[in-house]
């Protein structure tokens, strides 16, 4: 089974409109985080922004914030005023438990297009 | 810049052959985590070295090792390359601990296998 799903492979936004990514996650765990990167076209892959499982807020960084509804295990990426440069791939990821072994399990990814 | 260099940035190299890719994390992380990313497999998570030592081991096949050296760089090896294996490898580092979150990649190499 998909412990990742990002069931948008791609998406068209126009630009300054705020865009959400979808991510739903499967772990048994109680604790762990959930992560959202991005990967330009360039190839590198930029941390946006992390959800701990008991963080009771949800976490924002600048323009993103995270739409954390742990009932429905969803940790979905709010772009808020999209601009011409957010277009790319972006990857939501979890790490299970919080030992310091950890590896991150990823989703497929969406590719988000941001039109002028 | 996340502070986390690969070298090479691009090889191309035949089947059968056999390459090194080299990882230096950032300054003061000792975790270092290697990735494979190909168009059909995704993200995949090879290997974790935390300041010397093998922690965790993902879906790392047996012509691929790593190691992590004394000064906390490390290194990919991959042998008896075949075409399947052409992908961009990342190296990722974190501080490593219960409590630090996110892991900081390299620009990765591309590696193309003919």
């Amino acid at each position: 089974a998909q412990k990742i799903t990002q069931t948008q492979p791609g998406m068209f936004v126009q630009e300054k409109e705020a865009v959400t990514l979808d991510c739903t996650y499967d772990t048994s765990d109680q604790s762990y985080g959930l992560f959202w990167y991005k990967q330009p076209s360039s190839g590198e892959m930029i941390f946006l922004i992390y959800q701990g499982s008991y963080d009771e807020q949800n976490a924002t960084e600048g323009r993103y914030s995270l739409n954390f509804q742990k009932a429905r295990k969803s940790a979905n990426l709010v772009i808020s005023a999209s601009q011409l440069g957010d277009s790319a791939m972006y990857f939501c990821a979890m790490r299970e438990g919080m030992d310091s072994n950890y590896q991150l399990i990823w989703g497929a990814g969406t590719k988000l297009i941001i039109k002028p | 810049d996340s502070g986390v260099t690969q070298t090479p940035k691009h090889l191309i190299t035949a089947t059968g052959q056999r390459v090194t890719l080299r990882c230096s994390p950032r300054s003061g992380d000792l975790s270092v985590y290697w990735y494979q990313q190909s168009l059909d497999q995704g993200l995949q998570f090879l290997i974790q070295y935390y300041n010397g030592e093998e922690r965790a081991k993902g879906n790392i096949l047996e012509r691929f090792s790593a190691q992590q050296f004394p000064d906390l760089h490390s290194e990919l090896n991959l042998s008896s390359l075949e075409l399947g294996d052409s992908a961009l490898y990342f190296c990722a580092s974190s501080v490593g601990g219960r409590f630090v979150h996110e892991q900081y990649f390299g620009p990765g190499t591309r590696l193309t296998v003919t």
